[in-house]
């Protein structure tokens, strides 16, 4: 079975831009999540989606936007893009038959996220 | 709100030596409690989970309890290796329905030959 896959693994922005960063989880899984992660905040929880509704949301700004697809597929967007928002972005999906919590999450590579 | 408190790195250790990465953790309810790794360059990878008190999760000699009394979860080997360096993220997940994934800061840990 394939993995998380997120597209790209790598990308460059200027302030002021959007980007779009892509996640198509595991076979069969209906949910995912998103996480952000940062040498001086760490892993920090975005948002998660489930049959294509935000189930869970962290405390990030409305900048930082996300949906899901019927096929489970997931796109994070983050617009005015700020320094602060370099990261490596991990993307999270899991079969999610039960509550959810005591269920496995896999992750994908990431994407790592420069903005200068 | 709910947070996790781990360890801080680098931890430095010889090949075969024990191995303990503190975990502690705040958290409303009974939430479920994982330790993940994450090598260079790399995504995280599940290492062990536990999903109620007093439960034992184990993986690749690693293990971990669950304790409610001590609200922590800390991490052990036996005999660490070469390849077991790597960063560890001890984590909670609340059982509220869904996923809201709270991470230690994680641990940084070097195993020299």
């Amino acid at each position: 079975k394939a993995g998380v896959t997120q597209t790209p693994r790598y990308l460059i922005k200027t302030r002021g831009q959007q980007v779009t960063l892509s996640c198509s989880p595991i076979s069969g899984h209906r949910s995912v999540s998103w996480y952000q992660q940062t040498p001086g905040q760490g892993l920090q929880f975005l948002f998660e989606y489930f049959s294509e509704t935000q189930r869970n949301k962290g405390n990030f700004p409305g900048r930082f936007s996300g949906r899901q697809f019927s096929n489970s597929r997931s796109e994070m967007n983050v617009s005015t893009l700020e320094l602060g928002d370099s990261a490596l972005y991990l993307c999270a999906s899991s079969l999610a038959q039960g509550s959810g919590g005591e269920e496995t999450q896999y992750f994908g590579p990431g994407t790592r996220l420069l903005v200068l | 709100g709910d947070s996790v408190t781990q360890m801080e790195g680098p931890v430095t250790l010889s090949e075969e030596a024990f191995l303990t990465i503190n975990c502690t953790y705040t958290a409303t309810g009974y939430p479920s409690l994982f330790w993940y790794v994450q090598y260079p360059g790399e995504g995280l990878q599940l290492l062990l989970k536990a999903t109620k008190a007093d439960d034992k999760g184990s993986n690749k000699g690693f293990e971990a309890t669950y304790r409610k009394e001590t609200t922590s979860f800390h991490l052990e080997k036996g005999s660490v290796q070469v390849s077991d360096s790597a960063v560890y993220f001890c984590a909670l997940t609340p059982n509220t329905g869904g996923f809201k994934t709270i991470f230690g800061a994680g641990t940084r840990l070097f195993v020299k030959a």
